[in-house]
């Protein structure tokens, strides 16, 4: 069965630096989306990508990040400047229906360390 | 935005017992949607209900829709060990993106 992968699955990094997280979205899907869930919180909606531009993104989004789709199969989200607070595991999701009416499928996350 | 809100329970139950949990929402939506996920894991896809629906049945889970009331349940069946795990719901409306409650903690005592 097709799934969402995401590398790497743990990622740790010092204040300021930049990271980059990776998604492969399932094959013939055209929705792509980041959430992110601060560990005991809620999971949060980022972004929504589709047609190789963003669709939606929420409050959380701001500046210090971007998504990108380089080529047919990945899809990033690259912090540019990374928080403390942006400690938290990062989920990325596809699916392949116009509107949000469909199943997102997500996968396995990359957790996110920030120090 | 409180939408896809359930209500915050840890719920401790013996192995073949039914666990039931909660889910309400503020805002018109397209769907609603139940996840799982175990300890510092991914989220796992369980159910999909669409708003002109009241009821759905997969395997063991039972999902009922009350728009009237903006609510939602997950009733798992005859529940083992491997249901120990953490349940959101999240409600989808239009502009794709997915609200995600706080999650109900389960776990099944063997």
């Amino acid at each position: 069965e097709p799934e969402v992968t995401q590398t790497p699955s743990h990622q740790v990094t010092q204040m300021g630096q930049e990271v980059i997280l990776r998604c492969v979205p399932i094959s013939n899907h055209l929705y792509f989306y980041w959430y992110r869930q601060i560990l005991g919180q809620k999971v949060e909606f980022l972004v929504s990508f589709y047609n190789n531009e963003i669709s939606e993104k929420s409050e959380i989004f701001d500046d210090q990040f971007s998504v990108e789709r380089p080529d047919g199969s990945n899809f990033t989200l690259k912090i540019r400047s990374t928080k403390l607070e942006d400690s938290a595991m990062y989920f990325c999701a596809s699916n392949g229906v116009a509107g949000g009416k469909d199943t997102q499928y997500f996968g396995p996350g990359t957790r996110l360390t920030v120090l | 935005s409180q939408q896809g809100e359930e209500d915050p329970q840890a719920l401790s139950i013996q192995e073949g017992e039914n666990a039931t949990m909660n889910c309400s929402y503020k805002t018109s939506i397209n769907n609603l949607q139940w996840y799982r996920q175990n300890s510092g894991r991914g989220l796992v896809h369980l159910i999909l209900i669409r708003s002109n629906e009241r009821e759905k049945h997969s395997g063991r889970l039972r999902v009922t829709l009350d728009t009237s009331k903006k609510s939602s349940s997950l009733l798992i069946t005859a529940s083992r060990a491997a249901d120990t795990a953490s349940y959101f719901c999240a409600t989808g409306r239009g502009n794709n993106r997915l609200a995600f409650g706080k999650g109900n903690q389960v776990v099944v005592i063997p």
